[in-house]
């Protein structure tokens, strides 16, 4: 039931943009985005609820593509500050509403 | 603002020993969980509680064992200690199971078991 993200790991140079993609082998009820930054908790970052929704802050946003089960989280023109280990979340049907979190794609922004 | 407590922060154990998490929130929540940090696992659940007085086995609940003590807290157990379980251990909670303002997690707390 675990989503795959992909890609596991990205290193970007400040200003470039990135995409993680999170999928699912079941239906979705939502989708969880979290930043974790080394030796801290995870952050809620956005959530989505509908299929075809959209989603963002200041230069952070996702999508949510229902039929085919997937997320992508989009940042543009990075900064330093965005980098750490991005987790999506989801909640299939099966999961009684829990998340069930991805393993993870670690973002290195370098100057 | 503390949000979402945990303690300690730092636990060393022998095989065998016993020890509980303590996790408390101050946001009123009414769902809590906890969640085990494994490097390159993600994190993956281990139990919950959709509410004041139930609480649900996760992915992983094996060897560990939790109480809802109020509205405030939910303490995770290891009766125990096995090797396999040193691991970065989070709380966090939500107000509802669905979580949909998103999950507040505490800081952690890093156990190892020698």
């Amino acid at each position: 039931q675990q989503p795959v993200q992909s890609p596991q790991a990205v290193i970007l140079r400040e200003g470039e943009d990135a995409v993680i993609n999170c999928s699912s082998s079941k239906a979705l009820y939502s989708v969880h985005w979290y930043r974790q930054k080394h030796g801290e908790a995870p952050v809620f970052l956005m959530i989505l609820l509908k299929g075809g929704e959209q989603k963002g802050h200041d230069k952070i946003s996702a999508s949510f593509n229902e039929k085919k089960q997937q997320s992508s989280l989009y940042l543009t023109a990075s900064q330093l500050s965005y980098s750490g280990t991005y987790f999506c979340g989801t909640d299939p049907p099966s999961s009684a509403s829990k998340i069930i979190f991805g393993s993870g794609t670690r973002l290195s922004i370098r100057p | 603002n503390a949000g979402v407590t945990q303690t300690p922060k730092f636990q060393v154990l022998k095989t065998g020993q016993s020890m509980t998490l303590q996790c408390a929130q101050d946001m009123n929540h009414n769902s809590m969980y906890w969640y085990r940090q494994d490097p390159g696992m993600g994190l993956r659940l281990i139990y919950y509680s959709a509410s004041e007085g139930t609480t649900d086995k996760g992915e992983v609940p094996n060897g560990y064992n939790v109480s809802r003590l109020n509205k405030r807290e939910f303490s995770l157990r290891l009766e125990s200690a096995a090797p396999s379980q040193t691991s970065v251990y989070f709380c966090a909670s939500s107000e509802s199971v669905g979580g949909y303002y998103g999950y507040t997690f505490g800081s952690g707390t890093r156990l190892t078991v020698v």
